[in-house]
C-alpha cells in the first residue's frame, strides 16, 4: 500500500491563480480531510468528507473547495490564491466516518504564494 | 479559550530523563484523545491512542484526567530520537462524524 499520497510537494503561485492540489489513498478508507500548517497556529482543519459524494467545512474553509466523487481521491481547489494560503497542506485519511480512528497523514504540499 | 491548549516548550532534556507534557481540553464531552508525533518538516504520525483507563506502550504512559480536563504524556528513559513535536488532539463528535482539534505541539528536544 502507498498509504495516502500527496502532489505536488511543492508550488508556488502567485496572486490570484488557482490551483488543486491532489490527494490518494488506496486504503479504502472512509474518511479523508484537508488541513493546513502554519507557524504558530497548529494543524487547522479546512475540509473533511467522511464519503463518496459526502463533504463537509472545517475550521478554516474559506478560499477553498473540495470534492469527493470516489472513495480514493479528495482534491483541494484554491480558487484565487492570496499570500494567506502560504502554509503547508496535510491530506489525512480514517478509517472510520464516525469514530476518530487513526489519521494517516500524507507527506504534505508546501505552498507559497506570492 | 482554545479547544485543545499545549505548553508549546521547547523542553530541552538530556539523554535518560523524563519528561512530562500536559494538555489542556475544553469540550467536556470527548471521549478519547490521542498524542502524534511530528517530526521537522513531516507529517504527523499517531504515538498513542488515550481513553478513560489511560494508556502505555513502553517508555511512554499517557493519562486522562477528566475531572480536571487534561491529558498528559511521559516519556521515560528519553532517547535523541524522541526529538520531535508532541500533537495533542482531541475529537469533536457531531451527528455521524466528527473533526479533530489538534494543539499547536510540544517541541522536545533531547539533548546528548
Amino acid at each position: 500500500n502507498a498509504g495516502v499520497t500527496q502532489t505536488p510537494k511543492f508550488q508556488v503561485l502567485k496572486t490570484g491563480q488557482s490551483m488543486t492540489l491532489q490527494c490518494a489513498q488506496d486504503m479504502n478508507h472512509e474518511y479523508m480531510s484537508w488541513y493546513r500548517q502554519d507557524p504558530g497556529m497548529g494543524l487547522r482543519l479546512i475540509h473533511y468528507s467522511v464519503g463518496a459524494g459526502i463533504t463537509d467545512q472545517g475550521e478554516v474553509p474559506n478560499g477553498y473547495n473540495v470534492s469527493r466523487s470516489t472513495t480514493e481521491d479528495f482534491p483541494l481547489r484554491l480558487l484565487s490564491a492570496a499570500p494567506s494560503q502560504t502554509s503547508v497542506y496535510f491530506c489525512a485519511s480514517s478509517y472510520s466516518r464516525d469514530s476518530p480512528y487513526e489519521q494517516y497523514f500524507g507527506p504534505g504540499t508546501r505552498l507559497t504564494v506570492t | 479559550r482554545k479547544e485543545v491548549e499545549q505548553d508549546p516548550g521547547p523542553f530541552n532534556v538530556p539523554e535518560g530523563a523524563t519528561v512530562a507534557f500536559n494538555c489542556t481540553y475544553s469540550n467536556s464531552a470527548s471521549q478519547s484523545f490521542f498524542w502524534y508525533r511530528q517530526d521537522c518538516r513531516k507529517e504527523p504520525k499517531l504515538l498513542m491512542s488515550v481513553y478513560s483507563s489511560g494508556n502505555e506502550d513502553g517508555r511512554f504512559t499517557a493519562q486522562l484526567n477528566r475531572a480536571s480536563q487534561y491529558i498528559s504524556l511521559l516519556i521515560r528513559d528519553s532517547k535523541l530520537s524522541d526529538s520531535a513535536t508532541y500533537l495533542c488532539v482531541a475529537p469533536q463528535l457531531g451527528a455521524g462524524s466528527y473533526q479533530l482539534t489538534f494543539g499547536k505541539g510540544t517541541k522536545l528536544s533531547v539533548i546528548p
